[in-house]
C-alpha cells in the first residue's frame, strides 16, 4: 500500500494478557517509529529503528514492552503482562533517513492510522 | 522543562478569523521544525514544513525564529474545516532523525 499500515485497527485485552500490535511502513522507508498517545495527550515516543543499526528505546516505559524489525521492514511492538494504564492508541510512523534527502524534505514522518488498546 | 512548547488551547475563533499560535523549543541545535495536524481520533499529518526564511502555503503562514527559538504558524480565513490540533514538531536529535512533539494546540472554528 502507499501508507503506513497498522494492524489491529482495535484491541481489547483483559489485563495481564500480552498483546502484540503491527505496522507496515512505507516501501523504502528505512526509519520506524513508535508512538503512544493517550486520550487527550500529546505523543510519547516509545523506540525507533534506523536500518540495521540497535534501534534506540529510550522511550520504552518499562520492561514489559519490547519492539522487533525484522528485514528492515515490518515492525511488531509487544507488551506483556498488559496493565489498564497501558490502554492509549499506539501510532507508528516511517520515514526516509535525514542522510539521504534534502534539507528541505528531511525527517518527515508518516503516520499510520494507529491501534486503540483498551485494556480491561 | 518540556522540550517543545504549546499553549493547550483551545482556541475558539469565528469563521473568517486569523489565528496564530506560537510554540518555543529548547534546543538551540534543532534544524528541522514542521507543522503536523491532528483531527480528532486520527493519526498526525504534516500540514507544512518551516523554513528560515519563513514560508506560505495558501491560507497558512509559517515563521521560524531561532534567536528566540519559537515557531509560529498564522491561519487566515478560518475555515470550519481547519478545526484540529496543531502540533509543533522539532528535530532535537543531532542525526536529525529524532522528531519531539509539543503537545498540541486545539483550534475550534466556530460558525
Amino acid at each position: 500500500g502507499a501508507g503506513v499500515s497498522q494492524s489491529p485497527s482495535n484491541k481489547v485485552t483483559e489485563k495481564g494478557k500480552d498483546v502484540e500490535l503491527r505496522c507496515d511502513p512505507i516501501s523504502g522507508h528505512t526509519a520506524l517509529y513508535w508512538y503512544r498517545q493517550s486520550l487527550g495527550q500529546g505523543l510519547e515516543f516509545l523506540i525507533y529503528f534506523q536500518g540495521n543499526s540497535a534501534p534506540d528505546k529510550s522511550g520504552l516505559p518499562s520492561d514489559r514492552f519490547s519492539a522487533e524489525r525484522t528485514g528492515g521492514s515490518v515492525s511488531t511492538l509487544t507488551i506483556q503482562r498488559t496493565q489498564q494504564e497501558d490502554s492509549a492508541v499506539y501510532l507508528c510512523a516511517s520515514s526516509f533517513p535525514s542522510d539521504l534527502l534534502g534539507n528541505l524534505a528531511k525527517n518527515i514522518q508518516y503516520f499510520g492510522a494507529g491501534t486503540r488498546l483498551s485494556v480491561l | 522543562r518540556k522540550e517543545v512548547e504549546q499553549d493547550p488551547g483551545p482556541f475558539n475563533v469565528p469563521e473568517g478569523a486569523t489565528v496564530a499560535f506560537n510554540c518555543t523549543y529548547s534546543n538551540s541545535a534543532s534544524q528541522s521544525f514542521f507543522w503536523y495536524r491532528q483531527d480528532c481520533r486520527k493519526e498526525p499529518k504534516l500540514l507544512m514544513s518551516v523554513y528560515s526564511s519563513g514560508n506560505e502555503d495558501g491560507r497558512f503562514t509559517a515563521q521560524l525564529n531561532r534567536a528566540s527559538q519559537y515557531i509560529s504558524l498564522l491561519i487566515r480565513d478560518s475555515k470550519l474545516s481547519d478545526s484540529a490540533t496543531y502540533l509543533c514538531v522539532v528535530n532535537e536529535d543531532n542525526a536529525g532523525n529524532m522528531l519531539t512533539f509539543g503537545g498540541g494546540t486545539r483550534l475550534m472554528v466556530k460558525p
